[in-house]
């Protein structure tokens, strides 16, 4: 089976623009989450979509948006970037239920000038 | 707030040692945990999953979990310079997947 996809791998933007990643998940898997890795706060959790329908949210400003499509794709959209976005973007599948183990895709690296 | 500790390190052991890396968790209800390593600039690989108390071993990777102290580690045995990498833990907390800041581990030859 392929692995999780993401596009694209690298991005950057300036202040006040806005952006969008996207997410493949692993073939048959339904759940996508997004978390966001910088190098002082970690792994952060930023939300969790299941069927088309956004199951569990983190501790993220409104500006942090996504969606899931009928595929599984997903995709997360970040408005009015701010300096402090610069981060690794990172997509995770799992197959079924939110206890599953998760399969990380390689990563967006966004970088906010 | 449901949390994830680990000792950012870095812990460096040499070539052919055991590397012991720790994790503790603070939701009791916490059933499921992960161990995923990091390299630096990529993203984390699942090294191994663990859901009962005791020991699982898999090649030279060694979990071990003791929910009564809600204690979650990860012994290397023989290890590699390969094996240098950032080990993050995690465990299922409601519906979210909590990480810690993760471990460095240093392998010298």
């Amino acid at each position: 089976k392929a692995g999780v996809t993401q596009t694209p791998r690298y991005l950057i933007k300036t202040r006040g623009q806005q952006v969008t990643l996207s997410c493949s998940p692993i073939s048959g898997h339904r759940s996508v989450s997004w978390y966001q890795q910088t190098p002082g706060q970690g792994l952060q959790f930023l939300f969790e979509y299941f069927s088309e329908t956004q199951r569990n949210k983190g501790n993220f400003p409104g500006r942090f948006s996504g969606r899931q499509f009928s595929n599984s794709r997903s995709e997360m959209n970040v408005s009015t970037l701010e300096l402090g976005d610069s981060a690794l973007y990172l997509c995770a599948s799992t197959e079924a239920t939110s206890t599953d183990t998760q399969y990380f895709g390689p990563g967006t690296r966004l970088t906010v000038l | 707030q449901k949390e994830v500790e680990q000792n950012s390190g870095p812990l460096s052991v040499p070539e052919g040692a055991i590397a012991s890396l720790n994790c503790t968790y603070s939701d009791r209800g916490s059933q499921s945990f992960f161990w995923y390593r990091q390299y630096s600039g990529k993203s984390p690989e699942l090294i191994m999953s663990i859901y009962s108390n005791g020991d699982k071993e898999d090649g030279r990777f060694t979990a071990q979990l003791n929910k009564a102290s809600q204690y979650v580690s990860l012994l290397i045995r023989d290890s590699q310079p390969s094996d240098s990498a950032t080990y993050l833990c995690a465990a299922w907390a409601g519906t979210a997947l909590i990480f810690g800041k993760g471990t460095t581990l240093s392998v010298s030859s």
